[in-house]
C-alpha cells in the first residue's frame, strides 16, 4: 500500500457524460500528479499540482480539468466522454523537493 | 520534451537467470530515472531509482546503471523468480521549477518461466 488513495475503483458511464475522479495523496506530500494508462498509449502524464497550484501540463485534453484543494486532495474531471477515454487513471504523489512518486491504485474508467 | 525508448517489449527468462531491460532518453538535462513494476490491473510500484550524479545503484537482486554520455540506463534483475513476472516501466524526469513530471517508456513484459 503506497498511502495514496483513489476513488472510485471502477466507473462505467456513457459517451457524452461527465465524471470526477478523486485522489488523496500520502500524508505530507504536497504534489499530486495524474496519469492516464491505455493499452495503445502506455502511461501518459496529464497534469501536476503542487500545494494547490497547477505546476505542469502534459497531454491533457481540453475536455479534462483538475484541481487540488486546500486539504491537498485532488480531483480530475472528465467531460464529454468518448469511447477512447476508457483507460486506467492513476494519481501519484510526492514530497515537493524530491522526485519519487508513489502511485495510487487507480480508477478504471469504462465509457460505453 | 523528453522521449524515452524502452527495449525489449517482451522478455522471457528461465527462473534463476538474469534479465536486463534497457532504456534511452533524449534530453540530456533529465536527472532522475525511476523504474516501476506493474502487475496486471495494479498500480505501478517503484522498485528502484537513480539520480544523474550516480552511475550505479543496487538493491538486493535489482540493480540500475546509468550512462549519461550515451543517455541510457538499464535495469538488471538477477536470480529471477516467478514473482518477478510483471510489466516493468522505465521513466525519466526533467528538472524544473516545481515540476517533476515523468516520461515513461512503453514497458517490458517480463515472464519468468519456472
Amino acid at each position: 500500500d503506497s498511502g495514496v488513495t483513489q476513488t472510485p475503483k471502477h466507473l462505467i458511464t456513457a459517451t457524452g457524460q461527465r465524471v470526477t475522479l478523486r485522489c488523496s495523496p500520502r500524508s505530507g506530500d504536497l504534489s499530486v500528479y495524474w496519469y492516464q494508462q491505455s493499452l495503445d498509449q502506455g502511461l501518459q502524464f496529464l497534469i501536476q499540482y503542487y500545494n494547490g497550484e497547477e505546476r505542469a501540463k502534459g497531454n491533457i485534453l481540453e475536455r479534462f480539468s483538475a484541481q487540488q484543494f486546500p486539504d491537498l486532495h485532488s480531483e480530475l474531471n472528465l467531460s464529454s466522454l468518448e469511447l477512447g477515454d476508457s483507460a486506467l487513471y492513476f494519481c501519484a504523489s510526492s514530497v515537493a523537493r524530491r522526485d519519487t512518486q508513489y502511485f495510487g491504485p487507480g480508477t478504471r474508467l469504462t465509457v460505453l | 520534451g523528453e522521449n524515452v525508448e524502452q527495449h525489449p517489449s517482451t522478455l522471457s527468462v528461465q527462473e534463476g537467470d538474469s534479465a536486463v531491460i534497457k532504456c534511452t532518453y533524449s534530453d540530456s538535462a533529465s536527472n532522475y530515472f525511476p523504474w516501476y513494476k506493474q502487475e496486471l490491473g495494479k498500480r505501478p510500484q517503484l522498485i528502484i531509482d537513480i539520480r544523474s550524479n550516480v552511475g550505479e545503484k543496487k538493491d538486493q537482486r535489482i540493480a540500475v546503471t546509468l550512462n549519461k554520455t550515451a543517455k541510457h540506463f538499464s535495469l538488471h534483475i538477477t536470480e529471477t523468480q516467478p514473482e518477478d513476472s510483471a510489466v516493468y516501466f522505465c521513466a525519466a524526469s526533467l528538472p524544473g521549477a516545481g515540476s517533476y513530471q515523468l516520461t515513461f517508456g512503453k514497458g517490458t513484459k517480463l515472464s519468468v518461466i519456472p
